[in-house]
């Protein structure tokens, strides 16, 4: 079975810009769940999906979004890129969200 | 609020050795905890899980304990091999909410020497 694929792996952006990233979560898994790492916070939880519907959602500002298609494939938005945004975005997938996730790789972006 | 707390940054043990790795939470809604291991550059690995009904749960070379009264869980891997080197992240959630959110520790990295 094929895991969790992020893309693109690597981002350059520049302060203001808006970068959009894709998580394509393991077949039957209807959940997605996006978390950033920083070296500073540790992994935090940004928001969930299930069944192309937002669950939950972490403390982030209004600039962090996504969305879950029909496939179950999820993209997440960072709108006025800042120099904090700088991290690894982690997507993980699971069956119904409430119990173990699986990872992709993460897209490691970088703001200048 | 840190609700799930490694305190240990970084441990180190022998190869064949037990490594002990723990992990504490302050949240009593917290039914279902988890041990990721991850590799830079890669995503988290899920190692093993345990509910909150239980107070083991055991795979392979890896087992969990969870201590409810004392808000506290720890991940022993016996006997500890090079390959084990990695930074172990314990995790929580509310799965009687079924939701899809982990809340994370910041990390214990453990080095096995040969």
């Amino acid at each position: 079975k094929a895991g969790v694929t992020q893309t693109p792996r690597y981002l350059i952006k520049t302060r203001g810009q808006q970068v959009t990233l894709s998580c394509s979560p393991i077949s039957g898994h209807r959940s997605v769940s996006w978390y950033q790492q920083t070296p500073g916070q540790g992994l935090q939880f940004l928001f969930e999906y299930f069944s192309e519907t937002q669950r939950n959602k972490g403390n982030f500002p209004g600039r962090f979004s996504g969305r879950q298609f029909s496939n179950s494939r999820s993209e997440m938005n960072v709108s006025t890129l800042e120099l904090g945004d700088s991290a690894l975005y982690l997507c993980a997938s699971s069956f119904q969200g409430a119990h173990e996730q699986y990872f992709g790789p993460g897209t490691r972006l970088t703001v200048t | 609020d840190q609700q799930v707390k490694q305190n240990s940054p970084s441990l180190s043990v022998q190869e064949g050795r037990i490594s002990i790795l723990n992990c504490d939470y302050t949240n009593s809604m917290f039914d279902y905890f988890l041990w990721y291991k991850k590799y830079p550059a890669e995503g988290p690995t899920f190692l093993i899980s345990i509910s909150s009904i239980k107070d083991k749960n055991e795979d392979g070379r890896f087992t969990v304990f969870l201590n409810k009264s004392a808000k506290h869980l720890s991940l022993h891997i016996v006997p500890s091999q090079p390959g084990d080197s990695a930074v172990y992240f314990c995790a929580a959630s509310e799965a009687s909410s079924n939701t899809g959110k982990l809340i994370f520790g910041q990390g214990t990295t453990l080095q096995v020497k040969p």
